[in-house]
């Protein structure tokens, strides 16, 4: 089946500093979408790209849909402890057979020092 | 307010034991999905239903089982065929099933013993 190989698996960083994240895939996805979730909740959605290229903000994120279609990256800048939370990025495969499912990256574990 | 309610948060059970986790949406969503989350794994698809009494297996499916007999409902059965039952349980609705833009629940956690 699809893999995603997101990038880093976790990050320890001071609160005010930018982040970056990525997820790469050996297939090509349609929807890239990224998620975050809580300690002990389930994932919220931040961001969902739909074209190659695309270049969405949301407040202090801002996500990418990379141009070769398998890749996305994800940052978070001026970081806040509430920022802490683990976050995934997840692509959606609109090929036939594929029923539309969506593979999940392993996930990146941010935690903000105040 | 709308949204995805899970019932229970925390459940214990021996081994051998079926287990049922319940899952009930009010957002009129087609929709609906069960994952499983293991530490430091990613969200993983255990069974999924595009509309009432019509669901299809995900990438985990053996040991569980599942029902859409309500547009709103979608319960997990974890049958003692499951050989390592022990995880964070996720439901999650969809408008469709063309949409990646998940709603998910504040999950239940199953300990079997």
């Amino acid at each position: 089946g699809q893999q995603l190989n997101q990038s880093p698996q976790s990050m320890f960083i001071q609160e005010g500093e930018d982040v970056s994240m990525n997820c790469t895939s050996s297939s090509i996805f349609n929807t890239w979408l990224w998620y975050k979730q809580d300690p002990g909740e389930g994932p919220v959605l931040l961001i969902a790209l739909y074209k190659a290229g695309e270049l969405t903000s949301n407040g202090r994120l801002t996500a990418q849909f990379g141009t070769t279609r398998k890749d996305s990256f994800l940052n978070i800048s001026a970081s806040i402890p509430s920022d802490v939370g683990i976050y995934f990025c997840a692509g959606q495969d609109h090929s036939g057979g594929s029923n539309y499912k969506l593979t999940f990256g392993k996930g990146t574990l941010l935690t903000v020092n105040p | 307010d709308g949204g995805i309610t899970q019932s229970p948060k925390y459940l214990f059970r021996k081994e051998g034991q079926n287990v049922t986790l319940s899952c009930e949406q009010n957002l009129n969503h087609d929709a609906m999905y069960w994952y499983r989350q293991d530490p430091g794994q990613g969200l993983r698809l255990i069974y999924y239903s595009q509309i009432v009494n019509d669901f299809q297996k995900g990438d985990i499916a053996e040991g569980y089982s599942v029902s859409r007999e309500k547009k709103e409902s979608f319960p997990l059965t974890v049958t003692s065929a499951q050989k390592n039952p022990t995880a964070f349980y996720l439901c999650a609705s969809s408008q469709v099933v063309i949409s990646g833009e998940l709603f998910f629940g504040e999950g239940s956690r199953l300990t079997v013993l």
